[in-house]
């Protein structure tokens, strides 16, 4: 089955700057890769997904990024601001099965 | 637009005795999904429906874990009985028809003394 992982487990970021996550999946049949904001009490938050006809995908702040031939995809949140700490979750999924795999998370700070 | 609606958000019992949690799709919706999320962790599947069809219970123990879905909207999610290990966050989501976006309720928290 489909396994994926991610890193870095934390990362903190002064406020402003750039923050990048990697995740690695494992079956070469998965073509959707959503990723999700996890407030402290809160359910996940879609906040931007790509699927597997694209490379990158960007939505004002935020772009993904997917290397296929690797099995690499990579979440890029630029100008960072204290509303983005949360916890990041990749995932992976085969469209029709719609069953999602998702990674370990990353808890981002941000510095003030 | 409402959410997917949970409750409730927060339980504890003692081991052995039995919970139950319930879950309201968006409107609409005729996937849906239970997740347990343990901490630190992301979401992991339980169980998916389609409409009242339980399409996926794979990963659900069964032994002690149930799940319905009558009519093919609201579901309720039954654990008898708890374990201390069955302590986590037990989340629900839903999707429309032919959609991979899932749209994830604010969960319940279950702590098992």
């Amino acid at each position: 089955g489909e396994n994926v992982e991610q890193h870095p487990s934390t990362l903190s970021v002064q406020e402003g700057d750039s923050a990048v996550i990697k995740c690695t999946y494992s079956d070469s049949a998965s073509n959707y890769f959503p990723w999700y904001k996890q407030e402290l009490g809160k359910g996940p938050q879609l906040i931007i997904d790509i699927r597997s006809n694209v490379g990158e995908k960007k939505d004002q702040r935020i772009a993904v990024t997917l290397n296929k031939t690797a099995k690499h995809f990579s979440l890029h949140i630029t100008e960072t601001q204290p509303e983005d700490s949360a916890v990041y979750f990749c995932a992976a999924a085969y469209s029709s099965a719609s069953k999602i795999i998702f990674g370990s998370g990353t808890r981002l700070s941000i510095r003030p | 637009e409402a959410g997917v609606v949970q409750s409730p958000r927060y339980k504890i019992i003692e081991k052995k005795q039995p919970v139950a949690f319930w879950c309201n799709p968006i409107s609409g919706h005729n996937t849906l999904y239970w997740y347990l999320q343990n901490l630190g962790q992301g979401p992991e599947l339980l169980i998916r429906y389609e409409n009242e069809e339980a399409v996926d219970d794979s990963q659900l123990p069964k032994d002690r874990f149930s799940a319905e879905r009558l009519k093919g909207v609201d579901s309720t999610l039954k654990i008898q009985p708890a374990e201390l290990g069955d302590s986590a966050v037990y989340l629900c989501a839903s999707s429309s028809e032919g959609r991979n976006e899932q749209f994830f309720g604010p969960g319940t928290r279950l702590t098992v003394l």
